[in-house]
């Protein structure tokens, strides 16, 4: 079945270094992924989207690539500041017209 | 930016007694809404999916008569959780979409149930 899992679930950075994020999806078909941030006791915030027919896409401090031949995703955020400690979700538009999520990283920012 | 309110944003209640939680769109209307259940320390499991003036589709594995979901208007979708147990208590979220396209999914603040 359709599934959006994350290969880490924690993650430690130094502040003001880059964090990756990574995620592996399993449906070939879908078409477009979601990056979502979520702080305790909050909804998810969307961070940054890409669509298949791209393989990278860049916003304000964050960058967001696919790799449709090994179906992996990954979020980079550059120069991470305390303010990014979060759990951060991929998630996937399924064919069913859905949003499934991935199981989660926490990010957890060092002084 | 399009705001998704969810009401209460944390209930206790008592075991055996039902409990609904809304979700509204603010500035925009949404033809779909959608359900979502977390428990702590885990990813999100979409419960159903609602669409204005039709019954809800469910997941496989959610009971449909004890999570009632009312999708009355364009901007209002409503979660009753009936006869809750305490392994009902959960965080609730539920999101929106403005009729254009996934791009423009928006999510409440959820809405944390404990039951006694």
């Amino acid at each position: 079945g359709e599934s959006v899992g994350l290969h880490l679930p924690t993650l430690s950075v130094q502040e003001g270094d880059n964090s990756i994020i990574n995620c592996a999806y399993s449906n070939s078909a879908s078409d477009y992924f979601i990056w979502y941030k979520q702080e305790s006791g909050k909804g998810p915030q969307f961070i940054i989207d890409i669509r298949s027919n791209m393989d990278k896409r860049q916003g304000q401090r964050v960058t967001v690539l696919l790799n449709k031949t090994v179906k992996h995703l990954s979020l980079q955020i550059a120069a991470t500041q305390p303010g990014d400690s979060a759990v951060y979700f991929c998630a996937e538009y399924s064919s069913a017209s859905k949003i499934i999520f991935g199981s989660g990283t926490r990010l957890s920012i060092r002084p | 930016g399009a705001v998704v309110s969810q009401h209460p944003s944390w209930v206790i209640c008592k075991s055996g007694t039902s409990v609904k939680i809304e979700c509204r769109s603010l500035d925009f209307q949404a033809t779909t809404m959608f359900w979502y259940r977390q428990f702590p320390k885990q990813s999100l499991m979409l419960m159903a999916t609602s669409n204005e003036g039709s019954k809800a589709t469910y997941e496989q594995g959610v009971e449909k008569d004890k999570f009632l979901i009312n999708h009355a208007s364009l901007t209002l979708s409503t979660l009753t959780v009936t006869s809750a147990h305490p392994e009902d208590s959960s965080f609730y979220i539920c999101s929106a979409v403005d009729g254009t396209g996934m791009e423009k999914l928006f999510f409440g603040s959820g809405t944390q149930l404990s039951v006694l």
